[in-house]
């Protein structure tokens, strides 16, 4: 069955540093949704990518898909207390059934 | 967003009593809402897809016979685990979806002694 791996799994970050997560699905995906998981909260919606080397972006945040829709990148840049959480990517099928990676759980230190 | 909440909170049983979790969408409806379990420092992982007014499709490994889910209206889903054991505490999470977007429950903490 579909597999979505997803690193690193853990991330130190120094406050002001950039990083990146990345996720790779061993099929081809409908589209690849991101999530941010607040330590004790629940997942929260972050983005959804649909086409072929898609690039959106949110503030300081840029979201890519692969160009075979089987790989994605979440790109932080000046990185801030408020980022610290786990990111979720998660595969999605076209009946909207989410296979979720084992996500990254990012640290900042001031 | 759409506002999906879910009761209780948090409980903690005996081994081999059952447990209901209700997950409601408050302010739209769901016809199909979505049942993840997620283990300390883990993944979310897929339990079963809840369907309005049918039965529910279940993931490889989860037994059915154990976790029990209806999905009665269009605002309502429930998951009963059945004689609940220590193993089974964990951290349960509905969601729904609303167009290609899942919103999430905040999530019902059980935990077995």
């Amino acid at each position: 069955g579909q597999q979505v791996m997803q690193i690193p799994q853990y991330q130190h970050v120094q406050e002001g540093e950039d990083f990146t997560t990345y996720c790779n699905s061993s099929t081809t995906l409908s589209n690849i949704q991101w999530y941010k998981q607040r330590p004790g909260g629940h997942p929260v919606f972050l983005i959804q990518l649909v086409k072929s080397g898609e690039v959106k972006k949110q503030k300081r945040l840029t979201f890519q898909f692969g160009e075979a829709k089987k790989n994605s990148s979440l790109h932080i840049t000046a990185t801030q207390t408020t980022d610290v959480g786990t990111y979720f990517c998660a595969g999605g099928s076209s009946w909207g059934k989410l296979q979720f990676g084992a996500g990254t759980q990012v640290v900042v230190t001031p | 967003g759409a506002v999906v909440s879910q009761h209780p909170s948090w409980v903690i049983c005996k081994s081999g009593t059952s447990v209901k979790i209700e997950c409601r969408s408050l302010d739209f409806q769901a016809t199909t809402m979505f049942w993840y379990r997620q283990f300390p420092k883990q993944s979310l992982m897929l339990m079963a897809t809840s369907n309005e007014g049918s039965k529910a499709t279940y993931e490889q490994g989860v037994e059915k016979d154990k976790f029990l889910i209806n999905h009665a209206s269009l605002t309502l889903s429930t998951l009963t685990v059945t004689s609940a054991h220590p193993e089974d505490s964990s951290f349960y999470i509905c969601s729904a979806r609303v167009g290609n977007e899942q919103f999430f429950g905040p999530g019902t903490r059980l935990t077995v002694l």
